[in-house]
């Protein structure tokens, strides 16, 4: 099976504008988790997707939005960017009910200037 | 009372040593704790886990230790090899609401 993509990889932004980020999860999978990367700051999670349906938010603005489509890929929006939203974006899939088992992609690194 | 708490956030461990990560948490409705293993410029991968109604969990050179009452597990790596250098994360999974609880990760390097 294939893992879980993330696309792009590489993203460089300026204040300001907005970007959409793409995964696509191991296939059969329904849950698609969202998560946040930087420095020190470890992994903190954005939102949770099952069948299309948004189960839990992390503590985010609203300029951080997601989406899942009926073939489980997922994409998250940030609005209005700011300099700290730099950061690794991690997207992660889990085949069951629960999120336990979470497979991740590679992650797509934002940054914005 | 959602919090993991995780720690070393960083560990030095000469080759051949035994690495302890030690993570603890309040809220006792947590039923599922995996630790998970990044690398740089990968995303994490899931190591090992324990569901609480188990006091250990060995596969390999990996060891989780559960203690119920103290609200605490840990990771234990024996024999460390170079290759186990990478961030730790211990995370708890709260099922009511679908989310994981990540601790905030240890950086761990093997001296050969």
């Amino acid at each position: 099976k294939a893992g879980v993509t993330q696309t792009p990889r590489y993203l460089i932004k300026t204040r300001g504008q907005q970007v959409t980020l793409s995964c696509s999860p191991i296939s059969g999978h329904r849950s698609v988790s969202w998560y946040q990367q930087t420095p020190g700051q470890g992994l903190q999670f954005l939102f949770e997707y099952f069948s299309e349906t948004q189960r839990n938010k992390g503590n985010f603005p609203g300029r951080f939005s997601g989406r899942q489509f009926s073939n489980s890929r997922s994409e998250m929006n940030v609005s209005t960017l700011e300099l700290g939203d730099s950061a690794l974006y991690l997207c992660a899939s889990s085949g069951g009910g629960r999120p336990d088992t979470q497979y991740f992609g590679p992650g797509t690194r934002l940054t914005v200037l | 009372q959602q919090q993991v708490k995780q720690s070393p956030q960083s560990l030095i461990v000469q080759k051949g040593g035994i690495s302890i990560i030690n993570c603890a948490y309040e809220n006792t409705a947590f039923d599922y704790f995996p630790w998970y293993q990044q690398f740089p410029g990968k995303g994490p991968a899931l190591l090992i886990a324990i569901r609480p109604d188990v006091s250990e969990k060995k596969e390999g050179r990996f060891t989780i230790s559960f203690n119920k009452s103290a609200k605490q597990f840990s990771l234990h790596i024996m024999d460390s090899q170079p290759g186990d250098s990478a961030t730790y994360f211990c995370a708890a999974l709260l099922g009511s609401n679908y989310q994981l609880i990540w601790g905030a990760g240890t950086k761990l390097i093997i001296k050969p």
